[in-house]
């Protein structure tokens, strides 16, 4: 079965420049997250979905970043407009409920940023 | 303070040595529990979860103290293929989906 699939794994781009990062969750997860991982700061989250409807955005640095997920197998993180200090890995990871807490993340490989 | 703090260590040790991993969270209301680990340049996956009552996965041990809120990680006879970046993660309280990750803590096997 196919895992989550991220696009583009690499992108460097111009500070001011519009970013949009994708994500294609595992067919069947409610829950789909979006995660920012840095040296200083580790991995951060900053959107979950579930069943397409944002539920926490609370860790969503700024403005300029935005999250949707139009429909079940489909989200994208978009950025407008970058700076050097968003240059990051972000990852995508999609998840079934467990129970009364959260089931186990299934991350994407990541999309490396670097905004020169 | 951070929600859930790690040693980032590294950790060198040889092969075949116990080592354990210390992490603790600061939201007493948090319910679920998790290793995961990240080799390098790679996504976190995940190891174990971490249950009230301890539990073992072959060489690996993960144990919870809810009145210290303290999450420890022990790993015996160390190959050189557990090198990796072990993370420790707690849902943020309650019934939620939230998972908050520790920044990781470093484990280098020596052979």
């Amino acid at each position: 079965d196919a895992g989550v699939i991220q696009s583009p794994r690499h992108e460097v781009t111009e500070m001011g420049q519009e970013v949009t990062l994708r994500c294609k969750p595992i067919s069947g997860h409610d829950y789909l997250f979006w995660y920012r991982q840095t040296m200083m700061r580790g991995l951060e989250l900053l959107i979950y979905f579930n069943n397409n409807v944002p539920i926490d955005d609370s860790g969503m640095p700024e403005d300029r970043f935005s999250a949707k997920m139009p429909n079940a197998s489909f989200s994208t993180l978009k950025i407008q407009p970058s700076e050097p200090r968003d240059s990051a890995v972000y990852f995508c990871a999609s998840s079934l409920p467990s129970g009364v807490g959260p089931g186990e993340l299934f991350f994407g490989e990541g999309s490396r940023l670097t905004v020169l | 303070r951070k929600e859930v703090e790690q040693d980032p260590g590294p950790f060198n040790v040889p092969e075949g040595a116990t080592v354990a991993f210390n992490c603790t969270y600061s939201n007493s209301a948090s319910q679920s529990f998790f290793w995961y680990r990240q080799d390098c340049r790679k996504e976190p996956k995940l190891l174990m979860s971490v249950y009230s009552s301890g539990n073992e996965d072959g060489r690996f041990t993960a144990q919870l103290n809810r009145a210290s809120q303290y999450i420890s990680l022990l790993i015996r006879d160390s190959k050189l293929s557990d090198s990796a970046t072990y993370l420790c993660v707690s849902n943020y309280g309650g019934a939620t989906n939230k998972l908050i990750f520790g920044t990781g803590t470093l484990l280098a096997v020596q052979p």
